[in-house]
């Protein structure tokens, strides 16, 4: 199994391009996760879905469109980018299992894509 | 709002015990989660804790006492393999989203 891909892992916009970041997993899980990460911040949620067609915004959706049309797909948009965009994006996706008593959901992330704004 | 609190940096030599904290506000809260995060790498998973107690994998142990909205991740024997970002993460409500906090880096010498 390739477990969670991302694609492109670099890529460098101008102000006001747009681009999509493409994730897949093949570990047929239903949920899955868009993060930023910035340095000293952690990782934010932007995006996420619970199953195929649905989506839900997380702590920083401005600026970010994603779409589920296929399980194993997750896209995220960005239709103008900016400078502030600039950042890791991680994508995440999760299964239910029972874990230590309760029921836990344990992301799987794949490498991240580098996105420079200029 | 939604906070959790870990420190930023902590230092440790090899062999050594270490433990590193974390507390949260939440107005929600599904359990806590343990991720690590290796320079220029993916966080991947290491523990959860749904219920209060010590939980154990390997060199690894994670506690959560939600009365004190307080966990802590326990690693012993510390390998310089360890040096790495830890971040917790709480679930905060009946989803499958997490809030993750903002990492704590930890470098182990020899």
């Amino acid at each position: 199994n390739a477990g969670v891909t991302q694609t492109p892992k670099f890529r460098v916009l101008k102000t006001g391009q747009s681009m999509t970041l493409l994730c897949a997993q093949d570990m047929n899980h239903e949920y899955m996760y868009w993060y930023r990460q910035d340095p000293g911040m952690g990782l934010r949620l932007i995006h996420y879905s619970v199953g195929e067609g649905t989506t839900a915004k997380g702590e920083v959706p401005d600026g970010y469109n994603v779409s589920r049309l296929k399980k194993q797909n997750f896209l995220l948009g960005l239709e103008s980018a900016a400078p502030s965009q600039t950042s890791v994006y991680f994508c995440a996706s999760s299964y239910s299992r029972r874990l230590a008593g309760a029921t836990a959901y344990e992301q799987y992330f794949g490498p991240g894509t580098r996105l420079t704004v200029t | 709002g939604q906070s959790l609190e870990q420190p930023s940096e902590v230092t440790a030599v090899e062999g050594a015990i270490v433990q590193i904290n974390c507390t949260y506000q939440t107005s929600g809260f599904y359990g806590l989660s343990w991720y690590q995060q290796h320079d220029g790498g993916a966080p991947t998973f290491l523990s959860y804790n749904g219920l209060d107690g010590l939980e154990e994998t390997g060199r690894f142990s994670s506690f959560l006492s939600r009365s004190d909205s307080y966990g802590y991740l326990l690693l012993q024997e510390l390998q310089m393999k360890d040096s790495a970002s830890y971040f917790c993460a709480v679930r905060r409500q009946a989803g499958t989203a997490l809030i993750f906090g903002k990492g704590t880096t930890l470098s182990v010498s020899s």
